[in-house]
């Protein structure tokens, strides 16, 4: 059974530029969580979708957005990329909210 | 606020030591899982413990869920390099109508020097 796949798994992008990352996650998980990890802050919640709706959401300012397809997958857009969103980003499939969770290699994204 | 509070936030141990991480909350979680991640890498599920008392093992590495499911311990025995990451205990806790929680701890880095 194929893992978490998250694209890309490495971006560089400047200030002001917005951003889209990919998470297609295991076959038969509905639910899909995004997580920033960064050495300072460690793993932070960033929001949790499950049946195309958003199910939880972490303290993270609204140039975070996320989205459901009805395949499951999942995109986050972050909007006006600022220096401090530098960090891992991590996508997690569960079989339904909030239960084990199988996490992506990440996408490093680095903001210059 | 749930919260996880695991301790020791860093630790560094020769080869061949034995070791225990802790993660402590005031809340009820109706399961807890232990993972284990390397640098640039995801994390990667160890353990789900559900039963309050309950034990696991995973070749060396022991897992326990404390009685009342408000906390947890790893356990590691004779540790070795390949041991070396950062362990991460999460809990959950589920509502009704699919909702719910996972909550995750600050992590314990663990360094094994041969």
């Amino acid at each position: 059974k194929a893992g978490v796949t998250q694209t890309p798994r490495y971006l560089i992008k400047t200030r002001g530029q917005q951003v889209t990352l990919s998470c297609s996650p295991i076959s038969g998980h509905r639910s899909v969580s995004w997580y920033q990890q960064t050495p300072g802050q460690g793993l932070q919640f960033l929001f949790e979708y499950f049946s195309e709706t958003q199910r939880n959401k972490g303290n993270f300012p609204g140039r975070f957005s996320g989205r459901q397809f009805s395949n499951s997958r999942s995109e986050m857009n972050v909007s006006t990329l600022e220096l401090g969103d530098s960090a891992l980003y991590l996508c997690a499939s569960s079989l339904v909210v909030s239960t084990e969770a199988f996490f992506g290699q990440g996408t490093r994204l680095t903001v210059v | 606020t749930q919260l996880l509070e695991q301790s020791p936030q860093f630790l560094s141990i020769q080869e061949g030591e034995n070791l225990t991480v802790y993660c402590n909350s005031s809340s009820v979680f109706s399961s807890l899982q232990w993972y284990r991640q390397e640098p640039g890498e995801g994390p990667v599920l160890l353990v789900t413990v559900v039963t309050g008392g309950e034990v696991k093992k995973l070749k060396r590495l022991t897992f326990q869920f404390g009685d009342a499911r408000k906390d947890s311990s790893l356990h590691i025995t004779a540790a070795q390099p390949g041991d070396t990451g950062l362990y991460l205990c999460a809990g959950s806790s589920r509502g009704s109508s699919n909702t719910g929680k996972l909550i995750f701890g600050q992590g314990t880095t663990l360094q094994v020097k041969p």
